[in-house]
């Protein structure tokens, strides 16, 4: 019983590159969430998915982050010319749907930017 | 102002305590609320799940929800070392996307 899966679970990059963070969702979710956790700002809401689309964006903090899903699984967050202030934990979660179901967490993709 | 409220800690108690952990939000519009604890260097894992207002008993964990006063608590009874962690408390309201607003979570030692 696979639970949320998240590669890589550290990155560290150059500032200005491009990274890619994975989500695989628990098997038969169709929600599926972005988050960040930093220190001093907690957790917050970046996007979420209902199958391929993405009906709320409202958390991403520029046009430098993207993020996409495929096939009603995978999911992946872009962060284009990374800056130092992108350095956070960045967490994905799960949910058989919407209407007040629970989400399940990965342990997250720790990015660090140099 | 946060629209959730969550004292940081740190907090410490010895074994066999029990611990009292509480949030406080401002939206009345919120409806579900959970509580994660959460481990260094792993991700929030949900512990306690409650729709409106009540109590919810799961082992040593009680949560307590009181929309009218907009609070909710976490109770842990019998406190044991392994229940050191951070303890987040989340929650939402029906007429968005699931969307969690978090407070900003509880550091707990528990010591032998």
């Amino acid at each position: 019983g696979a639970g949320v899966s998240q590669s890589p679970s550290n990155k560290v990059t150059e500032k200005g590159k491009d990274v890619e963070l994975r989500c695989d969702p628990i098997s038969g979710h169709t929600a599926l969430y972005w988050y960040r956790q930093s220190l001093g700002q907690g957790l917050e809401f970046l996007i979420y998915f209902q199958g391929n689309s993405a009906p709320d964006k409202s958390g991403l903090p520029s046009d430098r982050f993207s993020a996409e899903r495929t096939g009603g699984s995978v999911s992946t967050l872009t962060i284009q010319r990374t800056q130092q202030e992108d350095s956070a934990v960045y967490l994905c979660a799960s949910s058989p749907g919407t209407g007040g179901q629970p989400q399940h967490f990965g342990d997250g993709t720790r990015l660090s930017i140099l | 102002q946060k629209e959730v409220e969550q004292d940081p800690g740190p907090l410490s108690v010895p074994e066999g305590a029990i611990v009292s952990l509480n949030c406080t939000y401002s939206n009345s519009a919120f409806q579900y609320f959970m509580w994660y604890r959460q481990y260094s260097r792993k991700g929030p894992e949900l512990l306690m799940y409650t729709y409106s207002s009540g109590n919810k008993e799961d082992g040593r964990f009680t949560a307590q929800v009181d929309k009218s006063s907009k609070y909710i608590s976490l109770f842990i009874r019998d406190s044991q070392p392994s229940d050191s962690a951070t303890y987040l408390c989340a929650m939402f309201g029906s007429s968005n996307t699931g969307k969690l607003i978090f407070g900003q979570g509880t550091t707990l030692q528990v010591k032998p």
